[in-house]
């Protein structure tokens, strides 16, 4: 069966420190993958995307995420981060087919802290 | 990038009535939309997937008659709470795809908060 699993709920960390957002996918087929941010009652805005090619990836907001096709994982990173980035991060991925849908991780709450 | 405008926002309702919530595509044609549900703290859960000019495709568990999809242009789904009860309560989010290209990828709308009283 496809699925995403988002290995930490919630991520508490200091303003300028580094961070990382862990995501795991399990599938049979070539996948494309996504992170996606949620802000309080908003929809979801895309950080970033893996489609083929390079497997560092760099998004919006200073974003980062290597994709590891051996440990099917697609972490989340980011060097220093703000206040503002306190958000719900959700990791996604759909198979290459152009049919297939979006399957979604439980979703990360990050929470920067003065 | 592609703006999916999803209306309205906040949405309070009576129980026992119907409420509509639009999902538009601004600035692109979407062949194909999807309607997602989102709990308190909870990941979004696919409800159905709307097709230009055809019946939605709805996810298991999810009731077709209560949850009306229409898709009748290619910049426009309409998502129909039907009899509305407070358990229907919650957060509906609409996402559209671009067609064409390698990712065909999706933008989401802002989301409607239904709350039923």
């Amino acid at each position: 069966a496809q699925s995403v699993t988002q290995l930490d709920s919630q991520v508490p960390v200091f303003e300028e420190a580094p961070v990382e957002l862990r995501c795991n996918y399990s599938s049979s087929v070539s996948v494309y993958l996504f992170w996606y941010v949620q802000y309080p009652n908003q929809g979801l805005q895309l950080l970033l995307k893996y489609l083929s090619g390079s497997t560092l990836v760099k998004g919006i907001n200073g974003f980062e995420a290597e994709f590891n096709k051996s440990q099917t994982s697609f972490h989340l990173r980011k060097p220093s981060v703000h206040i503002s980035d306190t958000a719900e991060y959700f990791c996604a991925f759909r198979g290459s087919s152009n049919t297939g849908k979006l399957i979604f991780g439980q979703g990360t709450t990050l929470q920067v802290k003065p | 990038g592609a703006v999916v405008s999803q209306h309205p926002s906040r949405v309070i309702c009576k129980s026992g009535t119907s409420v509509k919530i639009e999902c538009r595509s601004l600035d692109f044609q979407a062949t194909t939309m999807f309607w997602y549900r989102q709990f308190p703290k909870q990941s979004l859960m696919l409800m159905a997937t709307s097709n230009e000019g055809s019946k939605a495709t709805y996810e298991q568990g999810v009731e077709k008659d209560k949850f009306l999809i229409n898709h009748a242009s290619l910049t426009l789904s309409t998502l129909t709470v039907t009899s509305a009860h407070p358990e229907d309560s919650s957060f509906y989010i609409c996402s559209a795809r671009v067609e064409g290209g390698v990712s065909a990828e999706a933008f989401f709308g802002q989301g409607t908060r239904l709350t039923v009283v």
